[in-house]
């Protein structure tokens, strides 16, 4: 079974530009989590998904961040502009149900944004 | 708001020795409590977690990991290390399916 994707794996772009991120979760997992860690800091929680809802997305910085999950499969998370503070690594998690916080989180390998 | 604290950003240890990773919870209810590796270049993989059954959860690749309420605790240990338990952890708490993290602990084994 394939486990969560993410495309790219780095991604270099000046400040102003746009950058968009996807992130492929395991198959059949309804609940899809995006999540950062800017450099020496903890990795923070972003936003969470239920198929294509959202259902959580109390950890997004401000309105430059725009994640999607149409048909709840695949989601994106767009970056516009991006900002030098938006550098880090922006990892993917997905998981089968959503139980009582107890369902195991299976994180993607991350994309690394760098911001110049 | 649920929180984990990581004491020590880096340990070192010999191959064969003791791994002691140490995590403290603050929380006002049971806390679900999770342990994270990251291997270079790699995603973050599950270890173990705690779901308020046994206090004593035993792991993959010989990591376990006690909850000690009295101490607010979730200490993660591997009795000898090896070398290919050099990595980043990270300690976790699940508040309503959101994980708050440590700082993590990067873990290098010396040979």
């Amino acid at each position: 079974e394939a486990g969560v994707t993410q495309f790219p794996s780095h991604s270099v772009i000046e400040k102003g530009q746009t950058v968009t991120l996807r992130c492929d979760p395991i198959s059949g997992h309804d609940n899809l989590y995006w999540y950062r860690r800017v450099m020496g800091k903890e990795i923070k929680f972003l936003l969470h998904f239920v198929k294509e809802s959202k259902q959580d997305e109390s950890g997004m910085p401000n309105n430059r961040f725009l994640a999607e999950r149409t048909g709840g499969t695949y989601s994106t998370l767009k970056v516009q502009p991006a900002e030098l503070e938006d550098s880090g690594v922006y990892f993917c998690a997905s998981s089968l149900r959503q139980g009582p916080g107890t369902d195991t989180q299976y994180f993607g390998p991350g994309t690394r944004l760098t911001v110049l | 708001a649920q929180s984990v604290t990581q004491l020590g950003s880096h340990v070192s240890v010999s191959e064969g020795a003791l791994v002691l990773l140490r995590c403290n919870y603050s929380s006002s209810v049971p806390p679900y409590l999770f342990w994270y590796v990251q291997y270079p270049n790699q995603g973050l993989q599950l270890l173990l977690k705690y779901t308020s059954a046994a206090t004593l959860v035993k792991g993959i690749n010989g990591f376990e990991a006690e909850f000690k309420k009295s101490e607010t605790s979730f200490h993660l240990t591997k009795p000898s290390a090896h070398m290919s338990d050099a990595a980043e952890y990270f300690c976790a708490v699940s508040e309503r399916n959101k994980l708050s993290f440590g700082a993590g602990t990067t873990v290098t084994v010396r040979a």
